[in-house]
């Protein structure tokens, strides 16, 4: 089957820095997205990953390895407005078709 | 540009009813795929259109539909409202073959069945 693995919650200190893996088992992998989410807002795009390695953007960066089916989010200086959900998505090819399965995302408190 | 827009905002409907919801991709975006959203159960992908053909479905009851216009403006209908269908109710569209690009998400609807 599909499945995506992440932590529940966790919390973490400003200025500190904060790793938040997500473990997937699915066929036909084609890319893992991450997302961020605040209370009551949409989710909005943070990061995309197709190949193994580190892809860095400002204070966020994004490790993929396919052949363990892992990836984490990193996110450095951490600041309040990072209290957030975190969501990892992994893009899956099912014959013609391409779907994208959600994990349940982390919930993240960074205190002061 | 402006994003992704859905309407009505917020909602409140009785058990057995039906209800529509609406959602206008960003301008030039082709796919629209829905999604609903609870604590427990997470981002659960309704289905996905593109050109207004439904492209992929997911493991909804019938009660939900959903179709797509020629202007790529979406809507989902639930017929036969339950409980269990209070949620928050998410639109995402992408620019060019979906099932996959970069999702740009409207601020959902958020549908109470009292």
């Amino acid at each position: 089957g599909q499945n995506i693995d992440q932590p529940t919650e966790m919390t973490a200190t400003e200025g500190a820095i904060v790793q938040i893996n997500c473990t997937y088992q699915t066929s036909g992998f084609n890319g893992l997205f991450w997302y961020q989410q605040h209370a009551g807002e949409a989710p909005t795009f943070l990061s995309y990953n197709v190949l193994d390695g580190l892809e860095e953007k400002g204070r966020f960066s994004s490790f993929l390895s396919r052949s363990k089916g892992y990836s984490y989010l990193l996110l450095k200086e951490l600041q309040m407005k990072d209290s957030a959900s975190y969501l990892c998505a992994v893009r899956a090819n099912a014959g013609n078709n391409r779907k994208l399965i959600w994990g349940l995302g982390t919930s993240l408190a960074v205190n002061p | 540009k402006a994003g992704v827009t859905q309407t009505p905002r917020y909602l409140i409907k009785t058990r057995g009813q039906q209800v529509t919801l609406s959602c206008s991709p960003i301008s030039g975006h082709r796919s629209v795929s829905w999604y609903q959203q609870t604590p427990g159960q997470g981002l659960q992908f309704l289905f996905e259109y593109f050109s207004e053909t439904q492209r992929n479905k997911g493991n909804f009851p019938g009660r939900f539909s959903g179709r797509q216009f020629s202007n790529s403006r979406s809507e989902m209908n639930v017929s036969t409202l339950e409980l269990g269908d209070s949620a928050l109710y998410l639109c995402a569209s992408t620019p060019g073959g979906g099932g996959g690009y970069e999702q740009y998400f409207g601020p959902g609807t958020r549908l109470t069945v009292t």
